[in-house]
């Protein structure tokens, strides 16, 4: 079964950091890049970042930019997304999700995690 | 960045009912673009590709149209497990962004 798990959530104080970890199996991790999606409380969906199969193109939202780094760890099946400086307005569901491939070029996300919870308080 | 503007935010309708839901592109973005559907308190999933292809599993009920601006979501006969909310994304240029989201609830 194709399947992606996120693990790595919690509360963290306002300028902390925390590392959310995203699990992958079913499929040939190193051939799809993957993405973070987060989701605010009441809110819509924002892609956060993604990053190529072989991890060596990284893309960010301009609202974490310089803040989250993206990583995969291909031997492991897993990518991570490295959050610091974290704010209040970082509070949200974060969903790791496998993009969806047709010709080499990304279409879609099709495969999407349970998501993980980051709470930025103090 | 590309901006994404769905239209409307909440649409009420009833069970049978054909609703069509619209994403605004602010840029040509070619048929970048995937339609998702959340039910509440669950992950997204993927319902359209590249604009007007159902992804595998997805009822014939949904279909996707458009290119270029603007693109179109159409459920022919909504049925009680359509009621959730829609997001189409783009895929064009990165950053990738979502719009805001329609809420489809019932009448």
């Amino acid at each position: 079964e194709v399947q992606v798990l996120e693990s790595g959530g919690g509360l963290v104080q306002p300028g902390g950091s925390l590392r959310l970890s995203c699990a992958a199996s079913g499929f040939p991790f190193s051939s799809y890049g993957m993405s973070w999606v987060r989701q605010a409380p009441g809110k819509g969906l924002e892609w956060v970042s993604g990053i190529n199969g072989r991890g060596n193109a990284t893309y960010y939202a301009d609202s974490v930019k310089g803040r989250f780094t993206i990583s995969r760890d291909n031997s492991k099946n897993t990518v991570y997304l490295q959050m610091n400086s974290l704010r209040a307005d970082d509070t949200a569901v974060y969903y790791c999700a496998k993009q969806l491939y047709r010709s080499a070029i990304p279409y879609g996300l099709d495969v999407w995690g349970q998501g993980a919870t980051v709470i930025v308080s103090s | 960045d590309i901006q994404l503007t769905q239209s409307p935010s909440l649409l009420s309708a009833s069970v049978g009912d054909r609703i069509t839901i619209t994403c605004r592109a602010s840029q040509g973005i070619s048929n970048y673009l995937a339609w998702y559907q959340q039910k509440a308190g669950k992950a997204p999933s993927l319902l359209i590709f590249a604009a007007s292809t159902l992804q595998s599993g997805v009822p014939s009920r949904f279909s996707g149209s458009g290119s270029g601006t603007e693109f179109t979501l159409t459920i022919s006969s909504l049925q009680p497990e359509d009621f959730a909310t829609y997001f189409c994304q783009h895929l064009k240029s990165y950053p990738w962004t979502f719009g805001q989201g329609t809420k489809v609830e019932i009448k």
